[in-house]
């Protein structure tokens, strides 16, 4: 079992440029999360699917942050456009039945 | 708002020395709660579930309802539990925002 795998694991972009991350979670993990983790914090909930419906997206900034989650399996996250403030990592998590959750290695956003 | 804080950022210990870490709750519902850990370079995995009553690594979690904290011990500190850990109550889907662990030689 390989858990959960993100791609890339690093990404350097200039501001304004469009950037996607990609999580395939857990086999058989029904929640998807993507979280955001800025230096010495800890990781901030940015969208949380239930299959393919997205039950929590409160803190996910709509107007140039997007997700989806098509067939309920693998999902992406993207940036479009970018600023310096969205440097930070960005996780993604799975969890079955019983709230624990599996996070990735995450992608480190560095935008300059 | 932040809804469990933890009140050290860094906690040093020697090896042998018995460590405690804090997370503070002011979330209403059913207090439970995760700790998570983060060793260097790897990615952060649950360590335990408070109310599982299990010992992993030889922590142990409990909670004081009176103080609305949740406490991770454990009595004798390793060199290799040196670590980010990071308390998240049950279903909320937050974090606090970590406490460092350094264990020195």
């Amino acid at each position: 079992e390989a858990g959960v795998v993100q791609s890339p694991r690093y990404k350097i972009i200039e501001k304004k440029q469009p950037v996607a991350f990609w999580c395939n979670p857990i086999s058989g993990h029904n929640t998807l999360y993507w979280y955001r983790q800025n230096l010495g914090q800890g990781p901030e909930l940015l969208i949380r699917y239930e299959n393919e419906e997205a039950v929590d997206d409160s803190q996910l900034p709509k107007d140039r942050f997007s997700a989806e989650r098509l067939k309920g399996v693998d999902s992406t996250l993207k940036i479009q456009p970018a600023e310096l403030g969205d440097s930070a990592v960005y996780l993604c998590a799975s969890s079955g039945r019983r709230y624990e959750q599996y996070f990735g290695p995450g992608t480190r956003l560095t935008v300059t | 708002a932040q809804r469990v804080t933890q009140p050290e950022k860094l906690l040093s210990v020697f090896k042998g020395a018995p460590v405690e870490l804090k997370c503070n709750y002011s979330y209403s519902g059913s207090p439970e709660l995760f700790w998570y850990v983060q060793y260097s370079r790897q990615r952060l995995q649950l360590l335990l579930r408070h109310i599982s009553r299990e010992s992993i690594k030889g922590f142990t979690a409990d909670l004081n309802k009176g103080e609305t904290s949740f406490h991770l011990k454990k009595p004798f500190a390793q060199e290799e539990d040196s670590a980010m850990y990071y308390c998240a109550p049950l279903g909320k889907f937050y974090f606090g925002s970590g406490t460092k662990l350094n264990v020195k030689p």
